[in-house]
């Protein structure tokens, strides 16, 4: 089965901070998402990539930009954290032609 | 834009009972539906999912039924196991462009024994 693994489960920062979220697939998969998700908002896409290098932005970029250099690693960067982005961050990743997404358990993050 | 709506939460049931989660959507065309289920401390997977007008996706005893006519997508259960406490996320992709999921805000479900 599909394994999508986030570094970190808790991660606690404060305001100003640069921030680092990893998340690793092990299925070749050529597309991968950031999500956040909040309480009575649901899951917003932050940003999307569908190959090594490329990048879309999603429905909340602000704030926010990634990385992918390699297929199996996708990175999301808070290049300075702020307090509304305390919220849980969850990647997915998707193969091509195939409409499942397998998520991984995510990473709460409080900015303080 | 494309949009799910969900009710609210919590739903509460005790075991046994009948579950009904209510999700409409608006979309442009015509698009796949989805529901989503979170475990308490998991990422989201795939529960089942419906690709066209009156098809039916099941999965472990759940059922939703795509009806175009009134565009929804409700997800029943006839008897629900305290091991369904979860959050429910209803969702939608469309079936051009780059195909991203839609989702609504999740609705949780409390089972007691």
């Amino acid at each position: 089965d599909v394994k999508v693994t986030q570094s970190s489960r808790y991660l606690v920062k404060r305001t100003g901070e640069k921030v680092f979220l990893e998340c690793v697939q092990d299925m070749d998969h050529e597309n991968m998402f950031w999500y956040r998700q909040d309480p009575g908002l649901g899951l917003r896409l932050i940003y999307f990539s569908y190959d090594v290098k490329m990048k879309e932005k999603g429905d909340i970029p602000e704030g926010y930009s990634v990385s992918r250099e390699k297929k199996e690693r996708f990175s999301l960067i808070l290049e300075s954290a702020s307090t509304n982005q305390t919220s849980m961050y969850l990647c997915a990743t998707k193969d091509r032609g195939n409409e499942k997404l397998f998520f991984g358990s995510g990473t709460q993050l409080s900015v303080l | 834009g494309d949009s799910v709506t969900q009710m609210e939460g919590p739903v509460t049931l005790s075991e046994e009972a009948f579950l009904t989660i209510n999700c409409t959507y608006t979309a442009t065309g015509y698009p796949s539906l989805f529901w989503y289920v979170q475990y308490p401390g998991e990422g989201l997977q795939l529960l089942l999912k419906a690709t066209k007008a009156d098809d039916k996706g099941s999965n472990k005893g759940f059922e939703a039924t795509y009806r175009k006519e009134t565009t929804s997508f409700h997800l029943e259960k006839g008897s629900v196991q305290v091991s369904d406490s979860a959050v429910y996320f209803c969702a939608l992709k469309m079936n051009t462009g780059f195909q991203k999921l839609v989702f609504g805000t999740g609705t949780r479900l409390l089972v007691s024994p």
